[in-house]
């Protein structure tokens, strides 16, 4: 079945916890983003990957990592975790750029 | 920068009627403009997209329009149904040659039976 994975779904964690969200899709598509969604603002794009080695930021980059090592892969890193990073999270991916197939979502707390 | 605009209040709608989302941008051009349905608690997923050449696109009982005077996007539902109760959102991309795009806040559908 064509999906994108995310894992974990949920995390619970403290402030200054270095984490690691990770995606993953079979579809072969060149195109991966990560969005954030949060109440009122939207989904807001983190960074996004045009192919592998090939990054380059969104709207709201600053607090996040990411890398893209492989094709299907593309995880999402929060190296010193804030309150305000506490989200809903949506990984993406494209062969084209313009039809995008969500993941479920990591429901991200930190403490 | 750019910005995208779709009404935050939910909409109501009785069942058989046909809903109208409206979402309008600023700032921008875009190539192409998407919709997507979300349903609490999950992804979005994709549903049509148009592009900037076309005034209208259709897909069973979605129609969308694309007014690139206007700076505005129409999105219909006829025939609606409870189960098209959801969140719709609208989407540009934000630049050519990028993967890059800007999301509206949404407008929440309820199909009142």
């Amino acid at each position: 079945e064509a999906q994108v994975t995310q894992n974990p779904r949920y995390l619970i964690t403290v402030t200054g916890k270095k984490l690691t969200v990770t995606c993953s899709q079979n579809m072969n598509h060149e195109y991966m983003s990560w969005y954030r969604q949060d109440p009122g603002l939207g989904l807001r794009q983190i960074y996004y990957s045009m192919n592998v080695e090939v990054t380059d930021k969104g709207d709201v980059p600053e607090g996040y990592k990411v890398s893209r090592k492989e094709k299907r892969n593309f995880p999402l890193i929060l190296e010193s975790p804030s309150p305000n990073q506490t989200s809903l999270y949506f990984c993406a991916s494209s062969f084209n750029a313009d039809t995008q197939y969500f993941g479920p979502g990591t429901r991200l707390t930190v403490l | 920068s750019q910005k995208i605009e779709q009404n935050s209040e939910a909409l109501n709608i009785q069942e058989g009627k046909t809903a109208t989302l409206t979402c309008n941008y600023t700032n921008y051009s875009p190539a192409y403009l998407q919709w997507y349905r979300q349903d609490p608690g999950r992804g979005p997923v994709f549903l049509l997209l148009i592009r900037e050449n076309e005034k209208e696109k259709r897909k069973e009982r979605l129609k969308v329009t694309f007014d690139t005077t206007l700076k505005q996007s129409l999105f219909h539902i006829t025939a609606s149904q409870p189960a098209d109760s959801a969140t719709y959102l609208c989407a540009l991309e934000g630049g050519s040659g990028t993967y890059k795009y800007i999301f509206g806040t949404g407008t929440r559908l309820k199909v009142l039976a």
